[in-house]
């Protein structure tokens, strides 16, 4: 049973551009939750997406959005990219919006 | 708004040693805590989870325990091994959000 997968596992950008990074849940789970993870920090919330729409937001600005596919997957999409964005953007899936997260290994954005 | 804070930032223990983690949260109305371990540059792993309803968690070697009302919990490790290296969050839904806050993380080390 796949777990929750994540592509890719490292990218460097540089500052001004635009970034897509992408998930698959684990197997089961309709619900994904996108999280930053900067250095030293704990992960801080993005948003989530149930039913293909955005049902919660954390504090980030629009340059961050996502989407839902049918089958559950999900992209994260970054743009005007700065340099501040570096950090690990981990994807969690789970069933249902307060149910246990299964988190994946995480894309570890640089930006230059 | 939710805060979630452990101290210290850093543990150094020997081997075989029996620890205990702490993780204290600003607002009592959770709906659930969870303990994950992250190893450098990779996911969040689950350990446990304490419903806002239960006292304490064990799997193996872990108890977690939850004292809602004090807003706090630990996390304790029987007989550490190096293996157990890595670092541990606490993370807490609250309320009606379906996002989970984040405490910055306890660095475990296990001296051989």
């Amino acid at each position: 049973d796949a777990g929750v997968t994540q592509s890719p596992t490292h990218l460097i950008k540089t500052r001004g551009q635009q970034v897509t990074l992408r998930c698959s849940p684990k197997s089961g789970h309709d619900t994904v939750s996108w999280y930053q993870q900067a250095l030293g920090q704990g992960p801080q919330f993005i948003f989530q997406y149930y039913e293909e729409e955005e049902r919660q937001r954390g504090n980030f600005p629009d340059r961050f959005s996502g989407h839902q596919f049918p089958n559950y997957s999900s992209e994260l999409n970054v743009n005007a990219l700065l340099l501040g964005d570096s950090a690990l953007y981990l994807c969690a899936s789970s069933l249902g919006g307060r149910s246990p997260l299964h988190f994946g290994n995480g894309t570890r954005l640089t930006v230059t | 708004k939710q805060e979630v804070t452990q101290i210290p930032a850093a543990l150094s223990v020997p081997e075989g040693e029996n620890l205990v983690l702490n993780c204290s949260f600003t607002d009592s109305a959770i709906y659930n805590l969870q303990w994950f371990r992250q190893d450098p540059g990779k996911g969040l792993t689950s350990l446990l989870l304490i419903q806002s309803s239960q006292r304490e968690q064990t799997s193996g070697r872990l108890n977690a325990s939850l004292d809602k009302s004090s807003g706090r919990s630990t996390l304790y490790i029987a007989a550490s091994q190096p293996g157990d290296s890595a670092t541990y969050l606490c993370a807490v839904y609250t309320g009606a959000n379906s996002k989970l806050t984040f405490g910055k993380g306890i660095t475990l080390s296990v001296r051989p």
